[in-house]
């Protein structure tokens, strides 16, 4: 069972706005900055939101985060066929010493 | 650009240790400020940290993994390891490397290590 909670699925249409929560609790989102990474099937993590909401260079601005508490969200607007794949959400947990990741959330582009 | 690059033998027996290899290129693993982590991913499955080394070799392991892990740093070759004793079919999984600093930012490609006889 994942530290941080994240719905296994959502799914949209192209264009529609989608958002992904992660769920946590004081020793980790409620005291750290979160970060959101997007997998797709084959590779490894790649970072789309860090601290809480900010964008890599070459991350479009149709992804956003945001936090409040101890949830944070990840949002995509304007959705893209290419923008199905697994996100993940992950902080540092001052109570297990370490990261932690959310269950992912498997977006599937209708 | 920093770069991570897992290596090491994609076949382990159960019982056995995995031990892995990252080689980091496009940067120092002695500039300090960064821990280099270890990460696995179980087929189909979520994300799971398994713990993080500094250059001067200060560790943290999971609690979960804590009595079968060990991970050590060569400076010299820029590489850090993984060694995970006892294994079993259950530790059939992708493992990561990643650089953290506030956050892992840097991953490796990830290598598939598979526990069977």
């Amino acid at each position: 069972q994942s530290a941080l909670t994240q719905p296994p699925s959502a799914s949209g249409t192209p264009g529609q706005r989608v958002t992904i929560s992660c769920s946590g609790s004081n020793s980790n989102i409620g005291g750290n900055a979160v970060t959101w990474y997007q997998q797709l099937p084959g590779t490894a993590p790649k970072v789309l939101i860090y601290r809480n909401n900010q964008r890599p260079s070459g991350v479009p601005d149709r992804f956003s985060g945001s936090k409040s508490g101890t949830s944070a969200s990840l949002a995509i607007s304007g959705l893209q066929s290419e923008d199905e794949a697994s996100y993940y959400c992950a902080t540092w947990d001052d109570s297990v010493t370490g990261w932690v990741f959310g269950g992912g959330t498997k977006l599937t582009v209708l | 650009q920093v770069q991570l690059q897992e290596s090491g033998p994609g076949l382990v027996k159960p019982s056995q240790t995995l031990s892995l290899t990252c080689t980091v290129s496009g940067g120092s693993i002695s500039s300090g400020g960064y821990y280099w982590n270890w990460i696995r991913q179980h087929p189909g499955k979520g994300l799971e940290w398994i713990g993080h080394i500094s250059y001067t070799a200060n560790t943290y392991y999971s609690p979960s993994l804590r009595s079968r892990v060990s991970m050590s740093v060569d400076t010299s070759k820029n590489q850090f390891s993984l060694t995970l004793s006892s294994v079993t079919a259950a530790d059939t999984a992708f493992y990561y490397c990643a650089r953290s600093g506030q956050h892992l930012d840097y991953w490796g490609q990830g290598a598939l290590v598979t526990v069977s006889s």
